[in-house]
């Protein structure tokens, strides 16, 4: 098995551009999650899905960030107009959410896409 | 809101010596995680800590929890290098199972 697959892996951008994080799940999960993590606030859940619907996105920053998962192998995270204290790395993960009947909860990270604008 | 505190945030230890991570969390959860990320890596699962009183062991690494206290430990045995990274525990907020509240981390650093 693959892992979790993001692109790009490194991002440099200009303050005002627009971008736009991907994810590929591991294959058969169905539960993606986007988190953000920088120094100064540490590991922050931003958006989750479970089955392709979003479930919970109050950890979306602002406006200026979208998510989006169209079907059970692709989920983009994008952010329009990027802003310097966006620089981050962001990390998808996936879970199976059912084996067996049996609620599952391990969450598996993906390599992460470092952002930075300037 | 929910709070979740690891202590200490940096830990120097020699190899051999056996120390413990603690985690404190503010409101009440079943669910723990343990996670490990090595410098400018991705987070890899350690151990998830479902009920009151589980304990789980990999190596020389040993989480518990006490979901009376809000307390969870890693307890590192006999440390050696290959153990330094830094240490999350995080819990579980979702009543699907999933929304992840993070500590801050726990650096630890094991030296000859």
């Amino acid at each position: 098995d693959a892992g979790v697959i993001q692109s790009p892996r490194h991002e440099v951008t200009e303050m005002g551009q627009e971008v736009t994080l991907r994810c590929k799940p591991i294959s058969g999960h169905n539960s993606l999650f986007w988190y953000r993590q920088t120094m100064m606030r540490g590991l922050e859940l931003l958006i989750y899905f479970n089955n392709n619907v979003p479930i919970d996105d109050s950890g979306m920053p602002e406006d200026r960030f979208s998510a989006k998962m169209p079907n059970a192998s692709f989920s983009t995270l994008k952010i329009q107009p990027s802003e310097p204290r966006d620089s981050a790395v962001y990390f998808c993960a996936s879970r199976l959410k059912v084996l067996g009947g049996q609620v599952t909860y391990e969450q598996y990270f993906g390599p992460g896409t470092r952002l930075t604008v300037t | 809101e929910l709070k979740v505190e690891q202590n200490p945030l940096f830990l120097s230890m020699q190899e051999g010596k056996n120390y413990t991570i603690y985690c404190n969390y503010s409101t009440t959860s079943d669910r723990l995680y343990w996670y490990r990320q090595d410098p400018g890596k991705s987070l890899e699962s350690l151990f998830v800590l479902l009920s009151n009183g589980a304990v789980k062991q990999e190596g020389r690494l040993m989480a518990s929890l006490d979901t009376k206290a809000r307390l969870s430990t890693l307890h590192i045995t006999a440390a050696v290098h290959d153990l330094s990274a830094t240490y999350f525990c995080a819990v579980d907020r979702g009543n699907q199972g999933g929304k992840l509240i993070f500590g801050q981390g726990t650096e630890l650093s094991v030296k000859p």
